[in-house]
C-alpha cells in the first residue's frame, strides 16, 4: 500500500512570497489532515478535510494560509504571502474514519524556509 | 497554552536496558493518548495508543501506562535497541464539534547507545 504522498520535500523561499504544498493521501481514506511542525515542537493541526468539506481550520491563519482539497482527494496548501515564522515542517496526514485517531498515516513533510 | 508536556528534550539508554518517556496533561477532556515515533527526514509513525478508561496497554516490546489522576502517561520500551533511537512524540485526542483532534507534545529524543 503506498503512503501519504507530499512534495516538494523542501522549499525556500523569501519573505513576502508564496508557496503551495501538494499532498497525495491513501487511496481511499476520506479524511485528511494538514500539521504545521516548527522546530523543537510538536506537531499543530491547521486544517481538517472530512472528504472534500473542511471540518476544522480554526488553527489556520486564514489571512495568509489557504488550502483545498478538490474532488476529495488530492490537496494543496498555499502560504501567501510568507512570514519568517512560517519556516516549519508541514506534514500532511491522512485516516480512513476521523474517529480513529491511531489511524493516521503521516507524509515525510515538506520542509519550507523563510528568508 | 501547552495541554500535553513532554518535559524531558532527551533521554539516552544502554542497549537492553529499559526507556521511560513521560508525558504530562493538563485537559481532562482528552480521551485516547497515543505515541507516534519520528525518525529524521520521515513522518510520525503511530506507535501504541491507550483509552482514559485503560491504566496500562502493551504491545509486544513497549507499554503504555496512564495515571489519569496525575494526568500523566509514560511509555516503556523494554529492551531498548539502537533502532529505537528516535523522536518520541506524545499526543492527546479531544473531541470538539464533532471531529477529534491531536494535540501533541514537543517530543523526546531517545537515543540508545549499543
Amino acid at each position: 500500500e503506498a503512503g501519504v504522498a507530499q512534495s516538494p520535500r523542501y522549499k525556500i523561499i523569501e519573505k513576502r512570497q508564496s508557496v503551495a504544498f501538494w499532498c497525495n493521501p491513501i487511496s481511499g481514506h476520506a479524511t485528511l489532515y494538514w500539521y504545521q511542525q516548527i522546530l523543537g515542537q510538536g506537531p499543530k493541526l491547521l486544517i481538517q478535510f472530512q472528504n472534500n468539506g473542511v471540518v476544522d481550520d480554526s488553527q489556520l491563519p486564514k489571512d495568509r494560509f489557504s488550502a483545498e482539497r478538490l474532488k476529495g482527494v488530492d490537496s494543496t496548501l498555499k502560504i501567501q504571502p510568507a512570514k519568517l515564522e512560517d519556516s516549519a515542517v508541514y506534514l500532511c496526514a491522512s485516516s480512513v474514519l476521523s474517529s480513529r485517531a491511531d489511524t493516521q498515516y503521516f507524509g515525510p513533510g515538506t520542509r519550507l524556509t523563510v528568508l | 497554552d501547552q495541554q500535553v508536556k513532554q518535559n524531558s528534550p532527551s533521554l539516552s539508554v544502554q542497549e537492553g536496558r529499559i526507556s521511560i518517556l513521560n508525558c504530562d496533561y493538563t485537559n481532562s477532556m482528552f480521551d485516547y493518548f497515543l505515541w507516534y515515533k519520528k525518525y529524521p527526514a520521515e513522518g510520525p509513525t503511530f506507535l501504541i495508543s491507550i483509552s482514559s478508561i485503560k491504566d496500562k496497554n502493551e504491545d509486544g516490546r513497549f507499554t503504555v501506562f496512564l495515571n489519569k489522576s496525575a494526568k500523566h502517561l509514560s511509555l516503556h520500551i523494554v529492551p531498548s535497541q539502537p533502532g529505537d533511537s528516535a523522536v518520541y512524540f506524545c499526543a492527546a485526542r479531544r473531541s470538539q464539534g464533532g471531529s477529534e483532534k491531536l494535540v501533541f507534545g514537543k517530543g523526546t529524543k531517545l537515543t540508545v547507545n549499543p
